[in-house]
């Protein structure tokens, strides 16, 4: 089974712009969640989205914004780019309701200059 | 009341030795308690997690001790190999209601020397 694929890998912004991240969840997997990884504050929940729903949502601003299509794939919007939001973007995938486990993918590595 | 606390920030053992990384958690719902392992330019990969209802798990060389009165959980790496050089996170989630938000410890950089 193919795990989780995220793109692009590597992305350079300079403040103010916009970005949009992308997430294929595993094949059958219906959640997916989001998190910012950065040295300073580690690992943090962003959102997450179950059914094209957006089920739970972590403490970042409105500029931070996401939605997933019918077929689970999930996208991630960052409007007015800051300095700050430099960081590794993770996308976790899981299974329908009773299974945890969350999978990651690689990440998206976005660097605003 | 969401925070996972999580030490040491780095750890140094040697080959053969036993790295342990300790974790407390605050928010008594919290109920699945899983370890990433994540290599640099990877995504963390789930090592073992566990239940409150259990008190230790052990997978292969990986064990979690959990301590529910505590409030605290273990990772205890037998026979640490240089290929267990990683950073290492617990993390804590509630599972109750389906929804999946998993609060991370700040990790620990293991490096296994030789």
């Amino acid at each position: 089974k193919a795990g989780v694929t995220q793109t692009p890998r590597y992305l350079i912004k300079t403040r103010g712009q916009q970005v949009t991240l992308s997430c294929s969840p595993i094949s059958g997997h219906r959640s997916v969640s989001w998190y910012q990884q950065t040295p300073g504050q580690g690992l943090q929940f962003l959102f997450e989205y179950f059914s094209e729903t957006q089920r739970n949502k972590g403490n970042f601003p409105g500029r931070f914004s996401g939605r997933q299509f019918s077929n689970s794939r999930s996208e991630m919007n960052v409007s007015t780019l800051e300095l700050g939001d430099s960081a590794l973007y993770l996308c976790a995938s899981s299974a329908p309701r009773g299974q945890e486990t969350q999978y990651f993918g690689p990440g998206t590595r976005l660097l605003v200059l | 009341q969401q925070q996972v606390k999580q030490s040491p920030q780095s750890l140094i053992v040697q080959k053969g030795g036993i790295s342990i990384i300790n974790c407390a958690y605050e928010n008594t719902a919290f109920d699945y308690f899983p370890w990433y392992q994540q290599f640099p330019g990877k995504g963390p990969a789930l090592l073992i997690a566990i239940r409150p209802d259990v008190s230790e798990k052990k997978e292969g060389r990986f064990t979690i001790s959990f301590n529910k009165s505590a409030k605290q959980f273990s990772l205890h790496i037998m026979d640490s190999q240089p290929g267990d050089s990683a950073t290492y996170f617990c993390a804590a989630s509630r599972q109750g209601g389906g929804a999946q938000k998993l609060v991370f410890g700040q990790g620990t950089r293991l490096t296994i020397n030789p």
